[in-house]
């Protein structure tokens, strides 16, 4: 399967800020997606990463707050803006092919203080 | 829509009991069905996964059978180990391009 590189694994950023998380695949992938799993519990999709246009946004997520971008068929990016304590949460980036099914990164732990 | 039910946890078991976490789906065709895996401050693995009715996956001795009938697949194990203790997931996926949807996740603790 295709293998993703998460960074970072973790940060502890000050509110206000913005951090943001970088996935690269190490082959070319399909679809690119990002998740939010807050502290115990399930994983809930921000967005599709869409390779050359805008990310396509679940309800309740906004492109100002997490901005995406997908420059090409190997990475993606993640920003977290203006960051708040309620988005202390572990951030994950996944992506399918047709060769590799579903693949995830290890994962970005964000502590906002 | 497309969704995920799995059973509440938490589960504790001792070592070489036998696991069941029922999961059951609602979804349009035909999905494919997953199993994921979250070790304590890991991120998730592919345990298992099946894409089609009667499907078996298995996987380190786990096992979860597609039952279109019942729109179940539940995990088993036959014999737990302590270094099984993880968060599970349950997961569908609509076609190859869609994102997985989650079900809440069952934690697993093995004691000794």
């Amino acid at each position: 399967s295709a293998v993703i590189s998460q960074k970072p694994s973790r940060d502890i950023c000050q509110r206000g800020t913005s951090l943001t998380i970088q996935c690269q695949v190490d082959s070319q992938v399909t679809m690119m997606f990002w998740y939010r799993q807050q502290p115990g519990q399930s994983l809930t999709l921000i967005a599709t990463a869409n390779q050359g246009s805008e990310a396509t946004y679940e309800s309740g997520f906004v492109i100002d707050k997490f901005p995406i971008s997908r420059p090409n068929l190997t990475f993606s990016t993640l920003t977290v803006s203006n960051m708040s304590p309620e988005d202390s949460s572990i951030y994950l980036c996944s992506a399918t092919g047709v060769l590799y099914g579903y693949t995830f990164g290890s994962g970005t732990r964000l502590t906002v203080v | 829509g497309n969704s995920v039910t799995q059973m509440e946890g938490p589960v504790t078991l001792s070592e070489e009991a036998f696991l069941t976490i029922n999961c059951t789906y609602t979804a349009t065709g035909y999905p494919s069905l997953f199993w994921y895996v979250q070790y304590p401050g890991e991120g998730l693995q592919l345990l298992l996964k099946a894409t089609k009715a009667d499907d078996k996956g298995s996987n380190k001795g786990f096992e979860a059978t597609y039952r279109k009938e019942t729109t179940s697949f539940h995990l088993e194990k036959g014999s737990v180990q302590v270094s099984d203790s993880a968060v599970y997931f349950c997961a569908l996926s609509p076609s190859g391009n869609t994102p997985l949807v989650f079900g809440k996740g069952t934690r697993l603790s093995v004691i000794a």
